[in-house]
C-alpha cells in the first residue's frame, strides 16, 4: 500500500522569508502523481502544486516550487518570499496514475511570524 | 463558475441516528471522491464515483455509502452514527475519472459532530 509521511507536524517562519516542507512517500508504482494541497481555516483544500512522477524536472508555480527525488521517494515544497496569506496546513499526497484516489500525509501546520 | 458546495456545513447528530451529506460539483465535472477528515487519522479515502458508477471504495465499514446522481451531485450516508464518526467530510470533484490532467477541486467539508 502506499503511504506518505509528513514528519514535521509543525513548521514557522518569518515573513518574507523561504521555507522548506518536508514529504516522503513509498509506493512500487512507476507513474503516479505527487500533490501539495493548503487547507487554510475556511477548511478548503487547495492544490498548490502537482508534480508527475515521470517527469524530471521539478514544478514551479509562481513562489511554490519542489524538489522531486523519485529515487529517494522525497517530495519537498519550497515556499518563497512567505506571506501572511501562506498560513495554513500543509498536506503531501500521492495517487496513481489513471486512479482519482489520495493518499495524504499528517500534515504540516505552517505558521507565518509578521 | 461556482465551486464544489456541500451541505449542510455544520451537522449535530447523535449516537444511532443516520445522515446524509450533499456535494454538488463543479459544473461539467462528472467525478466526485469523498474524504473523512480527522485529528487522529489525517484525510481518508471513502469512495469515489464517476457517471453514477462507484468506481473506487476506501476502508470503511459498510455504515458508509454513497451514490451519484445523472447529474453528478453526489450525497454520503452514513447510518448508525458512532462517536468516532465525528469527523470534517470533504467532497471534491474533476473532470475526469482518469485524473491524469484533471486536479481534484475540494468543498468547504461538512461538520459532522456525533454526541
Amino acid at each position: 500500500a502506499q503511504t506518505v509521511t509528513q514528519s514535521q507536524p509543525e513548521m514557522s517562519v518569518q515573513e518574507a522569508e523561504t521555507v522548506t516542507l518536508s514529504c516522503t512517500y513509498d509506493t512500487s508504482e512507476s507513474d503516479y502523481y505527487l500533490f501539495w494541497y493548503k487547507q487554510p481555516p475556511s477548511r478548503q483544500m487547495i492544490l498548490v502544486i502537482r508534480q508527475e512522477a515521470y517527469k524530471q524536472q521539478n514544478a514551479t508555480e509562481n513562489r511554490f516550487s519542489v524538489n522531486f527525488q523519485k529515487a529517494a521517494k522525497s517530495f519537498s515544497l519550497k515556499i518563497s518570499d512567505s506571506q501572511l496569506g501562506d498560513a495554513a496546513m500543509y498536506f503531501c499526497a500521492y495517487s496513481k496514475k489513471g486512479a482519482q484516489k489520495l493518499v495524504f500525509g499528517q500534515g504540516t501546520r505552517l505558521t507565518i511570524n509578521p | 463558475k461556482a465551486g464544489v458546495t456541500q451541505t449542510p456545513r455544520y451537522l449535530i447528530k447523535t449516537r444511532g441516528q443516520q445522515v446524509t451529506l450533499s456535494c454538488s460539483p463543479i459544473s461539467g465535472h462528472r467525478s466526485v471522491s469523498w474524504y473523512q477528515q480527522t485529528p487522529g487519522q489525517g484525510l481518508q479515502f471513502l469512495f469515489e464515483y464517476f457517471s453514477e458508477t462507484q468506481r473506487n471504495k476506501g476502508n470503511f465499514p459498510g455504515r458508509f455509502s454513497g451514490r451519484q446522481f445523472s447529474n453528478s451531485r453526489s450525497e454520503m450516508n452514513v447510518s448508525t452514527l458512532e462517536l468516532g464518526d465525528s469527523a470534517l467530510y470533504l467532497c471534491a470533484s474533476s473532470l475526469s475519472w482518469t485524473g491524469t490532467n484533471s486536479p481534484l477541486h475540494f468543498g468547504n467539508g461538512t461538520r459532522l459532530t456525533v454526541t
